[in-house]
């Protein structure tokens, strides 16, 4: 399978702690994207990388969340002290180019839910 | 705010029918435009995708029309099939600001065999 692959599937969290989920684009896509789902409503943007650089970050990005991307490969995105209203679908997606025009491929997400 | 909206939460239609999914932006800025369709417990998955320079584009059954005076999108499903029935997602994205792409908030379509 070539797609993007997110791990875990779904996660189950007490508020307060601190989860990691992981994102491995497709191989040769150069930029990765992780937005949030929340029911009723379309994925919001959170943050983009191009190979291993972090070059944008939406404001829903508190300085709970954290995401890296060593060496232009997988992806990690973090969230400490985990809240209620963090629970949600995390996707992510990538793409190949240079330009803004390219479709986003996504993955199937990770459902975080914080009780 | 919402820059990107789907105004019909729900459509139905029946199979062999044409299926009309609208969205509207508010951003004249906006310069490409996609459509994605998602099933229960999967990511989306991109469908078809137009450039502010064109008005249409079509692939297969699926056809995207672009009014950029009306700044108003649409996509069509001729003939409507089962397999259809999901939730479609307009997006749409402006050159030179990032990477941002926007997302309506849905419509699922139901297409009754």
């Amino acid at each position: 399978d070539t797609g993007v692959s997110q791990n875990p599937r779904h996660k189950i969290t007490k508020r307060g702690q601190n989860v990691t989920f992981r994102c491995d684009p497709i191989s040769e896509h150069n930029r990765l994207y992780w937005y949030r789902q929340t029911l009723g409503q379309g994925p919001e943007f959170l943050t983009y990388f191009q190979n291993e650089a972090q070059l944008e970050k939406s404001r829903l990005l508190s300085d709970r969340f954290s995401a890296e991307r060593p060496k232009g490969s997988f992806s990690t995105l973090e969230i400490q002290r985990t809240e209620q209203g963090d629970s949600a679908m995390y996707l992510c997606a990538s793409s190949l180019g240079q330009t803004y025009n390219s479709p986003l491929h996504f993955g199937n997400g990770t459902r975080l839910t914080v009780t | 705010d919402q820059q990107v909206k789907q105004n019909s939460p729900s459509l139905s239609v029946q199979e062999g029918r044409i299926s009309i999914l609208n969205c509207d932006y508010t951003n004249s800025m906006f310069d490409y435009f996609l459509w994605y369709k998602k099933y229960p417990a999967e990511g989306p998955t991109f469908l078809i995708s137009i450039s502010s320079i064109k008005d249409k584009n079509e692939d297969g059954r699926f056809t995207v029309f672009l009014n950029k005076s009306a700044k108003h999108l649409s996509l069509h499903i001729v003939p409507s099939q089962p397999g259809d029935s999901a939730v479609y997602f307009c997006a749409a994205s402006e050159r030179g600001t990032g990477n941002q792409f926007y997302f309506g908030t849905g419509t699922s379509l139901t297409v009754i065999p």
